[in-house]
């Protein structure tokens, strides 16, 4: 069973750009979460989808936003990149949004703003 | 913002150890998780301990929580130079949304 895909692995921006980024879910997984990574503030809730909904959303500004399709693969938006922006976002996956279940993890996607 | 937070923040042993890290919340919970990163990459699930378990043993892992004194704690027995990892508590809020807030991690050395 393939586990959770992210894509790309890396990616450098410049400021005032946009980026995406992709996640793919283990098969039969429908609840996908984001996190943001970085050294001073550790791992920060971003949002969550389920069913193609968000149903959770952490304290980040309106720039940062998500979607998710029909076969659940979610993908994230950041605009107007900002030097802050520079962590390393995951995602990951369960069969459905509730704490008593495991989240599987991507490997990430490490995002550099210049 | 961070419910849990890990301490220490930073632990190197040797290995054949045992090593220690503790999770303190703020807030009552349904269910506390432990997570393991290797460098750079994502988590991996170790251990899940609900509000009315005391006690969860897994290989060499052994987590307690004692929810009068909101805290929980990861055991690594034996340790190995392949321990070496940030270790995570995440926490749910009782009564609030269904989503995982992760602490700062320990970040686990294991000396060969």
């Amino acid at each position: 069973k393939a586990g959770v895909t992210q894509t790309p692995r890396y990616l450098i921006k410049t400021r005032g750009q946009q980026v995406t980024l992709s996640c793919s879910p283990i098969s039969g997984h429908r609840s996908v979460s984001w996190y943001q990574q970085t050294p001073g503030q550790g791992l920060q809730f971003l949002f969550e989808y389920f069913s193609e909904t968000q149903r959770n959303k952490g304290n980040f500004p309106g720039r940062f936003s998500g979607r998710q399709f029909s076969n659940s693969r979610s993908e994230m938006n950041v605009s107007t990149l900002e030097l802050g922006d520079s962590a390393l976002y995951l995602c990951a996956s369960s069969f459905v949004p509730r704490t008593n279940e495991k989240l599987f993890f991507g490997s990430g996607t490490q995002l550099s703003v210049l | 913002s961070q419910q849990g937070e890990e301490d220490p923040q930073a632990l190197s042993i040797q290995e054949g150890e045992n090593a220690t890290m503790n999770c303190s919340y703020k807030t009552s919970i349904n269910n506390l998780q432990w997570y393991r990163q290797n460098s750079g990459r994502g988590l991996v699930h170790l251990i899940l301990i609900r509000s009315n378990e005391r006690e969860k043993h897994s290989g060499r892992l052994r987590v307690t929580l004692d929810t009068s004194k909101k805290s929980s704690s990861l055991l690594i027995t034996a340790s190995r130079a392949a321990d070496t990892a940030s270790y995570f508590c995440a926490t749910d809020t009782q009564g609030g949304s269904e989503k995982l807030v992760f602490g700062k991690g320990t970040k686990l050395t294991v000396n060969p």
